[in-house]
């Protein structure tokens, strides 16, 4: 059974840093182009980066260019977000999904809160 | 990196069919044949229910179907089910590895 569990979310203040993580199992996880996701408290889903398999190749949404990083560890079965400079707008739960041109794994998600 | 156009909602009554629109640009949903369409229930996870325009994923009813005309795609549920009452997003790839949803539509079943 693919399993995607994040973990790493909880309560910020503005300017501040988290880091995701998520951890698969039941499939190749080296095999599959990686992503992050994101949905705002009571909005739509926001693709947020991506990574290629060997982490050779990373993709972000505009909005998070500079301040986020995309990593992953494929001996551990594991991909990172790591958030940093924070604002009120990245509050929403990260969701880390399999794929990139279809996102067909999906994590149960967690929630990111920034707020003084 | 605008979000895909889709109705904010969708209705119809038990055993009938709706239809769900998704229209973006020749940039990501009339530029590739990567189009998904996810189910989303509150407070779970999305999940794929149609990719590559019209493929289904194991294990999902074949009530589900997908087509895409153009800059247009669109996702069909026939024989609505009350389970079928949920969120729907489309998704496309939009080209240099980005990816792009929908901005979703609430299905209701009457």
């Amino acid at each position: 059974e693919v399993q995607l569990v994040e973990s790493g979310g909880g309560l910020v203040q503005p300017g501040g840093s988290l880091r995701l993580s998520c951890a698969a199992s039941g499939f190749t996880f080296g095999s599959y182009w990686m992503s992050w996701v994101r949905q705002a408290p009571g909005k739509g889903l926001e693709w947020v980066a991506n990574i290629k398999q060997d982490g050779s190749e990373k993709y972000y949404v505009d909005s998070v260019k500079g301040r986020f990083t995309i990593s992953r560890d494929n001996a551990k079965n594991s991909l990172y977000l790591q958030m940093n400079s924070l604002r009120a707008e990245d509050t929403a739960v990260y969701y880390c999904a399999g794929g990139t041109t279809t996102l067909g794994y999906w994590g149960q998600g967690t929630l990111v809160t920034v707020s003084s | 990196q605008s979000a895909l156009t889709q109705p904010p909602s969708a209705s119809g009554s038990p055993g009938q069919s709706v239809t769900i629109s998704c229209t973006g640009t020749s940039s990501d949903v009339g530029g590739y044949n990567y189009v998904s369409w996810y189910q989303q229930h509150p407070g779970k996870a999305p999940k794929l229910m149609i990719y590559e325009v019209s493929k289904r994923p194991s294990g999902v009813p074949d009530r589900f179907s997908g087509s895409k005309s153009g800059n247009t795609a669109s996702l069909t549920v026939s024989g609505l089910q009350a389970e079928d009452e949920a969120d729907y997003y489309c998704g496309s790839y939009a080209g240099s590895k980005n990816y792009v949803f929908g901005t979703g539509t609430k299905v209701t079943v009457l």
